[in-house]
């Protein structure tokens, strides 16, 4: 049970590039989310996605987009790299499923993808 | 607007002390409280959650409503507890957004 998959671990890009992180999850959870993780400043949501076809702005999605690709692929993309999006990238999924009254609510990560824009 | 707030961005203690990590938050509804914690080239992943008032690997944390805090507690630090401990806020009555503190590193040393 392989849980949550990023793709690549590490990547070096230039400013002005573009790339694709990607993220797939084998736990049928309905929810994906994309973070950034910078020094001092937690987690960030960049984008998240509650069920397959739909897709949220979180709090610092300017200069990203997503897709949700079906209910296990979650991507990011950068279209024009910028040095201030150096940083960690997490892809998470929930488990909503219920624990008696409540919901679970609890996020699976992925291992991240360390990206550098020079 | 929901924040969380952790005071302390590095802690360390010596083996055996005792340990708190701090968390704060503010928020309007009814609070969902999670510790998670990211191990040295480890992935992170839920600790503890307030609704399970349960105690994983020592550690304890109680929902202070009056004080809006969520503090991390172990009596008896170890070494293997070095890393990076998040508290965050679920701000969803449904389903499951996270608004994460700043993350507090915390050192055990021998």
């Amino acid at each position: 049970n392989a849980g949550v998959t990023q793709t690549p671990k590490f990547q070096v890009l230039k400013t002005g590039q573009s790339m694709t992180l990607q993220c797939a999850q084998d736990m049928n959870h309905n929810s994906m989310y994309w973070y950034r993780q910078d020094p001092g400043m937690g987690l960030r949501l960049i984008y998240y996605s509650a069920s397959e076809g739909t897709t949220d702005k979180g709090e610092v999605p300017n200069g990203y987009n997503v897709s949700r690709l079906n209910k296990r692929e979650f991507s990011l993309r950068l279209e024009s790299a910028a040095p201030s999006q150096t940083s960690v990238y997490f892809c998470a999924s929930s488990d909503d499923g219920r624990e008696g009254l409540r919901a679970k609510n609890i996020q699976y990560f992925g291992a991240g993808t360390r990206l550098s824009v020079l | 607007a929901q924040r969380v707030t952790q005071p302390e961005k590095l802690l360390s203690v010596f083996k055996g002390a005792p340990v708190e990590l701090k968390c704060n938050y503010s928020y309007s509804g009814s609070p969902e409280l999670f510790w998670y914690v990211q191990y040295s080239r480890q992935r992170l992943q839920l600790l503890l959650r307030h609704i399970s008032r349960e105690s994983i690997k020592g550690f304890t944390a109680d929902l202070n409503k009056g004080e809006t805090s969520f503090h991390l507690k172990k009596p008896f630090a170890q070494e293997e507890d070095s890393a990076m401990y998040y508290c965050a806020l679920n701000r969803e009555t449904s389903g499951s957004r996270l608004t994460f503190g700043e993350g507090t590193q915390l050192t055990v040393n021998p």
